[in-house]
């Protein structure tokens, strides 16, 4: 099994830019979740997924989208950019309230 | 809303030492607890998992303890060794989320 897989595993942006950073999971996890650490800090959560075609936002959801298409995927899009977005986004799955695995992170840059 | 703490922010031990990290949290509705380490630039690796109808978990010179009564989880390092050196995080699982500390950095000196 690969786990949990991320791309890119760094970015930088402009101002204004949009980009879609890919997850995928190859444990048949139903929980899905993306999350953004900041120097320092712990881990703040976007959005999760409890199943296919089932989202919701976590505490920091604001300049960000998700879609759960199928169980393997969970992509995260940022539509515009802003410098506030510079961070290591985390993606991380788990079966129900089982173990949580992550992936080794996308290293972002806002400029 | 849950809050969970982690006491203290930063520990430097020599080797050789037994230490205990410590977590908090604000309500005790959790389904599980997990301990993470996090080596600088790398993501997260699951440590141990305590179900909420459990008091602890061991693996090898860790062990985890839960009291759900008291928001509290400590995460026991037996005979620390300088591998050991890392950020350790715990989470809660609060209904579908999990919801992280602050994280523990630790160092071990040989």
């Amino acid at each position: 099994n690969a786990g949990v897989t991320q791309t890119p595993k760094f970015r930088i942006l402009k101002i204004g830019q949009s980009m879609t950073l890919q997850c995928a999971q190859d444990m048949n996890h139903n929980y899905m979740y993306w999350y953004r650490q900041d120097p320092g800090m712990g881990l703040k959560l976007i959005y999760y997924s409890v199943g296919a075609g089932i989202t919701d936002k976590g505490e920091v959801p604001n300049g960000y989208n998700v879609s759960r298409s199928t169980t393997e995927d969970f992509p995260l899009r940022l539509e515009l950019a802003a410098p506030s977005q510079t961070s290591v986004y985390f993606c991380a799955s788990s079966y129900s309230q089982g173990p949580t695995y992550f992936g080794p992170g996308t290293r972002l840059t806002v400029t | 809303k849950q809050e969970v703490t982690q006491i203290p922010a930063a520990l430097s031990v020599p080797e050789g030492e037994n230490l205990v990290l410590n977590c908090s949290f604000t309500d005790s509705a959790i389904y599980n607890l997990q301990w993470f380490r996090q080596d600088p630039g790398k993501g997260l690796t699951s440590l141990l998992l305590i179900q909420s109808s459990q008091r602890e978990q061991t693996s090898g010179r860790l062990n985890a303890s839960l009291d759900k009564s008291s928001g509290r989880s400590t995460l026991y390092i037996a005979a620390s060794q300088p591998g050991d050196s890392a950020t350790y995080l715990c989470a809660v699982v609060d209904t579908d989320k999990l919801i992280f500390g602050t994280g523990t950095r630790l160092q071990v000196f040989p």
